[in-house]
């Protein structure tokens, strides 16, 4: 399985609505990454997962909120969002914060907040 | 921080034709990628580079790590109009490397 499997594909959401995406791979990579992605931009580092604990934070907002259950698996809570933080959010997994290997992405979640 | 300039910011192309986009930087990279991204889809590695000098094809794509470890290029050869879609280069240091800095992305049109 050389997937990065990201669900749900779209969501909409209400500002007041609480939501988590869910990303799962089974490649055996150690690392697992949340970017964000506006329309024509290249994508934005949110955080990093590194052998299950949160490594970087990228200054991002308290409203979203990150959660590593285990290497195979990494959600992102959503909760009181903006209608700015409307993106396209991409999880991405790699063999481990040391190898440069790249990254393997998955599909992405449109997300709409309304 | 650290910032890539990808030039060019698009290209309209006839089917056929070769390609070359490139990536700079003020300061060193240690890896190089270069990533293709489909409308809908999240980035797919094309190419990563890991010596600096180093050229690595893939098919019809060829990219090179600059010597001054600064730069890199991607060719795309007798394009078709799959090729269409958007490029991203990124580069990573040796420490952190699971942190990537993503260049602003080449669009290419391919026209039949």
């Amino acid at each position: 399985d050389t997937e990065v499997t990201q669900t749900p594909k779209h969501l909409v959401m209400g500002m007041t609505n609480k939501k988590s995406l869910k990303c799962e791979q089974h490649m055996g990579h150690r690392a697992m990454y949340w970017y964000k992605q506006k329309a024509k931009k290249p994508p934005e580092l949110m955080f990093v997962y590194s052998y299950e604990k949160l490594s970087i934070n990228e200054s991002v907002p308290s409203r979203f909120s990150p959660e590593c259950p285990n290497s195979s698996l990494l959600n992102l809570h959503l909760h009181a969002l903006q209608p700015e933080d409307s993106a396209l959010y991409l999880c991405a997994s790699s063999q481990g914060r040391q190898t440069n290997y790249g990254y393997t992405f998955g599909s992405g979640t449109r997300l709409t907040v309304v | 921080g650290q910032q890539l300039n990808q030039s060019p910011q698009s290209m309209f192309i006839q089917e056929g034709e070769d390609v070359s986009m490139n990536c700079t930087s003020s300061s060193i990279f240690n890896t190089w990628l270069w990533y293709k991204q489909d409308p809908g889809e999240g980035p797919v590695l094309l190419i990563a580079l890991y010596k600096a000098g180093e050229l690595t094809s893939n098919g019809r794509l060829t990219a090179q790590f600059g010597i001054t470890r600064k730069d890199s290029f991607l060719n795309i050869s007798a394009s078709i109009p799959s090729d269409v879609g958007i490029y991203f280069c990124a580069g990573q240091l040796a420490a952190g490397a699971g942190k990537s800095t993503f260049g602003d992305g080449t669009t290419l049109t391919v026209k039949p």
